[in-house]
């Protein structure tokens, strides 16, 4: 069955340490994106990919980062977690031709930074 | 940047109600899309009308698009308890690429 899958579902985690979010498709999409989003808020992109080797910041700006080596991975990476990064980070894709597709969206992961 | 807002921010009803939720953005869109959110999961996407469409339904749902002003509504007909949750409008703004902007959402509460 084709889908997202990110991992971990919730992590607590103390300042300082270095994490990576999962997020993984089984769609060969080549679009890919981060969201973070904020109980009850709205979602904000803070990164995306058009394809393989191609990443680019998104309208908020975020002290993480990405690679995207194999199309159907896209991980995030934070080399020192802080509490101020707490939130719902959420994984999406979508397909390559055009803009008239849905994004499909992960489960999300829920960090907390204590 | 926040897109839009929609509203109302939140809306209590019965089962068997319809339900109407706005949505007004800022730029020139490509299409905009309706997508659900069940309590902190991850979304689901709904609907798609394209910035020359004026309606479009799908099942129980019915999205109309007003570009003139700026504003696009959703309707659940015959609302149910499993209906509960937030939706959010998205735009895919013109030369935009393919992200999508996110409106502040609606809470839709539906009562047995």
């Amino acid at each position: 069955e084709a889908d997202i899958y990110q991992t971990p579902r919730y992590l607590v985690i103390g300042t300082g340490k270095k994490i990576t979010l999962e997020c993984s498709q089984t769609m060969g999409h080549d679009k890919m994106y981060w969201y973070q989003q904020d109980p009850g808020m709205e979602l904000h992109l803070i990164h995306y990919s058009y394809g393989v080797n191609s990443t680019e910041k998104g309208d908020l700006s975020s002290e993480s980062t990405v690679s995207r080596i194999r199309t159907e991975h896209f991980p995030l990476t934070l080399e020192s977690a802080r509490p101020s990064h707490t939130s719902q980070y959420l994984c999406a894709s979508s397909p390559g031709q055009g803009s008239f597709y849905g994004y499909t969206f992960g489960s999300g992961t829920r960090l907390t930074v204590v | 940047s926040q897109q839009g807002e929609e509203d109302p921010q939140a809306l209590s009803i019965q089962e068997g109600e319809n339900a109407t939720m706005n949505c007004s953005y800022k730029t020139s869109i490509n299409n905009l899309q309706w997508y659900r959110q069940n309590s902190g999961r991850g979304l689901v996407h709904l609907i798609l009308i394209r910035s020359n469409e004026r309606e479009k339904h799908s099942g129980r749902l019915r999205v109309t698009l007003d570009t003139s002003k700026k504003s696009s509504s959703l309707l659940i007909t015959a609302s149910r308890a499993a209906d509960t949750a937030s939706y959010f409008c998205a735009t895919v703004d013109t030369g935009g690429g393919n992200k999508l902007t996110f409106g502040t959402g609606t809470q839709l509460k539906v009562e047995l």
